[in-house]
This record gives structure tokens, C-alpha cells and sequence, in this order.
């Protein structure tokens, strides 16, 4: 079982749609993490969170939205996405060190339209 | 600058046959090391990690892993592969010096295929 959870499990959505992906965990991490994954890719880095604040953006387009609510929560709000943002969108989370691994939740499945 | 290679695409291996996945990296520093494990449809799951001490690592599901420094590898290795085992491996370091400390860098990954 998965300590970082993340909703929903699958998304579809239209290019003109606003949605949103939630992720939480209860683990007392303070450091949350986005990452993008393509079929048979690695995942790649989108942001960071540390401490609740934006740590690194790696030059994401603006129609990725972050936010942190809490040191429990991450959300990513989308809009106006295009056909090459389908992926498996993948959260996680670790001690703010940099010895601590990283535990991952399952994602969501994303399918623009 | 910092890279991970994973020679190997894809591997397929018998049940009950030993397994050896590949990973070589390049960093000026001592790195941290991570194993991590995707089942289809799933997120990733840390097999191990490597800091420092004792360079044969043991993990989760029989999984071991050692860490040559001489030759930048930290291959990991089963004795007995069972058919659940079948997925894709990644392998990573960190932290990411001269940039973004947070920041994994991932191996291209090899996907596991395991024949009954």
C-alpha cells in the first residue's frame, strides 16, 4: 500500500477544461514533488515544494498551476492542456534532506482529448 | 555532469534464474543511490538505497545491490527471480549538485520480463 495517495486514479478531460490533481500523504514530509512520466520513460521533475513553498520550477509551462495548501497536500490545477500533456502525472514526497528517498504515489492517468 | 546509464532496455529472464540489472553513473562527488521498482499502472516503489558504509545493500523483495566506486556501478542483483517481479527498474542518484539538490536523476530504465 501506498503512503502518498493521489487523485483521481484516471482523468480525461478537453483542451479547454480546467481540472485538478490532488495528492496527500501523512508521512510528516516536508519536501512534495511533481513529476510528468511518458510511456516507457523516466519520470521527469516538474516542481518542488519545500516547507510549503515553490522550490523549483523546471521551466513548466503555465498551464501547470502548483499548489501547496499545506504540508499535507499538493495539488496541481491544469488548463487548457494539449494532446502532448497526456501522461501519467506522479506525486511524491520525502524528508527535507537529501539522503531521504522519495516515495511516490501511484498517479493519475491523464488523456487530454 | 551528473548521468546515470542503464545499458540494458530490456531484459527477459527465466522463473528461478538469477538477475543482474546494470547501472553505471557519472558524478564528482559521493552519491546517494536508489533502486526504485514500476509495476504497470503504478507508481514507483524504492527497492533500496545507497549512502555510504557497507557497499552490498540489501532491500525489499530479496533485492541486493553493491556499489563499486572503482568502476561507478551499483548493479542489482537477485538470486531467484519470481514471475511477479516483471516490471520496469529504475536507477538514480542524487543529490543534484550545482543545481537543484532535491532532484533525482533517473536512469532510462530496463523493463523485466520474466518467462514461466
Amino acid at each position: 500500500d501506498t503512503e502518498v495517495t493521489q487523485t483521481p486514479k484516471h482523468l480525461v478531460m478537453g483542451m479547454t477544461n480546467k481540472k485538478s490533481l490532488k495528492c496527500e500523504q501523512h508521512m510528516g514530509h516536508r519536501a512534495m514533488y511533481w513529476y510528468k512520466q511518458k510511456a516507457k520513460k523516466p519520470p521527469e521533475l516538474m516542481f518542488v515544494y519545500s516547507y510549503e513553498k515553490l522550490s523549483i520550477n523546471e521551466s513548466v509551462p503555465s498551464r501547470f498551476s502548483p499548489e501547496c495548501p499545506n504540508s499535507s497536500l499538493l495539488n496541481l490545477h491544469l488548463h487548457a492542456l494539449q494532446p502532448e500533456d497526456s501522461a501519467l502525472y506522479l506525486c511524491a514526497s520525502s524528508q527535507e534532506a537529501v539522503d531521504q528517498p522519495q516515495h511516490f504515489g501511484d498517479g493519475t492517468r491523464l488523456s487530454i482529448l | 555532469a551528473q548521468s546515470v546509464t542503464q545499458p540494458d532496455i530490456h531484459i527477459t529472464v527465466s522463473e528461478g534464474a538469477s538477475l543482474e540489472l546494470r547501472c553505471n553513473y557519472s558524478y564528482g562527488a559521493t552519491p546517494y543511490l536508489f533502486w526504485y521498482v514500476q509495476s504497470p499502472g503504478q507508481g514507483l516503489q524504492l527497492l533500496l538505497k545507497y549512502f555510504s558504509g557497507d557497499t552490498l545493500v540489501q532491500g525489499i523483495k530479496g533485492f541486493e545491490a553493491e556499489f563499486k566506486r572503482s568502476q561507478s556501478s551499483f548493479n542489482l542483483r537477485k538470486p531467484s527471480v519470481h514471475w511477479s517481479d516483471a516490471a520496469e527498474y529504475f536507477c538514480a542518484v542524487g543529490p543534484n549538485y550545482g543545481g537543484a539538490t532535491n532532484k533525482l536523476i533517473f536512469g532510462t530504465g530496463t523493463l523485466l520480463a520474466v518467462q514461466p
